[in-house]
């Protein structure tokens, strides 16, 4: 069955560390990639998705995700995190073959210090 | 706002009471999706609709669970006989594909927090 690991499910940093979330699956088809943010209080929001084309996708407020196909990966980052991406990360994957559902991992708690 | 609406946004009900949730997507999208998210958890899909015809059920949706979206619109899930462990979030969301193949994001609404006492 398909699955979403997040590999950190808190993470700490302080404003302009920069920011790497981990997210692996286990399906070997065609897949959509897609990371979500839910920022506290609010709902879910798409941050970045990856459908075809060039690995390396830019999201909104400075966040990027790489495919990396062969490692089955799809890590966010960011090179200097504010105090207002304070949230939770959700990474997500859907099957590119007509299974419209998406899969969520668990989620990664980003607490970032002023 | 044109995005996902939920309603209620937050429901206690007791142990064996029915409840249900109501969910209007965006007008314009064909799919239209539940799931639920407990806490420290990532939504857990539920059920899903293409218009107005349910093609996928989760494993999760016990025979208490019902979902329907009559004339391809508004959708309702309903929970007969709840109980303690259907307490969690309740997320709908809908987005807009052609085809089979296509993986467009989803809009999310606010969610139903539900909690059987």
């Amino acid at each position: 069955a398909q699955s979403v690991s997040q590999h950190n499910h808190h993470v700490i940093l302080s404003e302009a560390a920069s920011l790497e979330l981990g997210c692996n699956y286990s399906y070997g088809g065609t897949v959509n990639l897609f990371w979500y943010v839910q920022y506290p209080g609010q709902h879910l929001q798409l941050l970045l998705k990856y459908f075809s084309g060039d690995p390396l996708v830019k999201g909104i407020k400075g966040f990027e995700a790489e495919f990396i196909k062969s490692k089955f990966s799809f890590n966010l980052r960011k090179p200097s995190v504010q105090w207002s991406d304070t949230a939770e990360y959700f990474c997500a994957v859907n099957q590119n073959t007509g299974g419209f559902k998406t899969i969520f991992g668990a989620g990664t708690r980003l607490f970032v210090k002023a | 706002d044109t995005g996902v609406s939920q309603n209620p946004r937050h429901k206690i009900t007791k142990r064996g009471q029915n409840v249900t949730f109501r969910c209007d997507p965006i007008s314009e999208h064909n799919r239209l999706y539940w799931y639920r998210q407990t806490l420290g958890q990532g939504p857990e899909f539920l059920t899903y609709f293409q218009n107005e015809a349910q093609l996928e059920k989760s494993r999760l949706l016990s025979d208490r669970f019902s979902a329907e979206r009559p004339k391809g619109s508004f959708s309702t899930l309903e929970i007969q006989r709840t109980e303690q462990g259907d307490s969690a979030m309740y997320l709908c969301a809908s987005s807009l594909a052609q085809g089979l193949s296509l993986g467009y994001g989803y809009t999310f609404g606010s969610g139903t927090r539900l909690t059987v006492v």
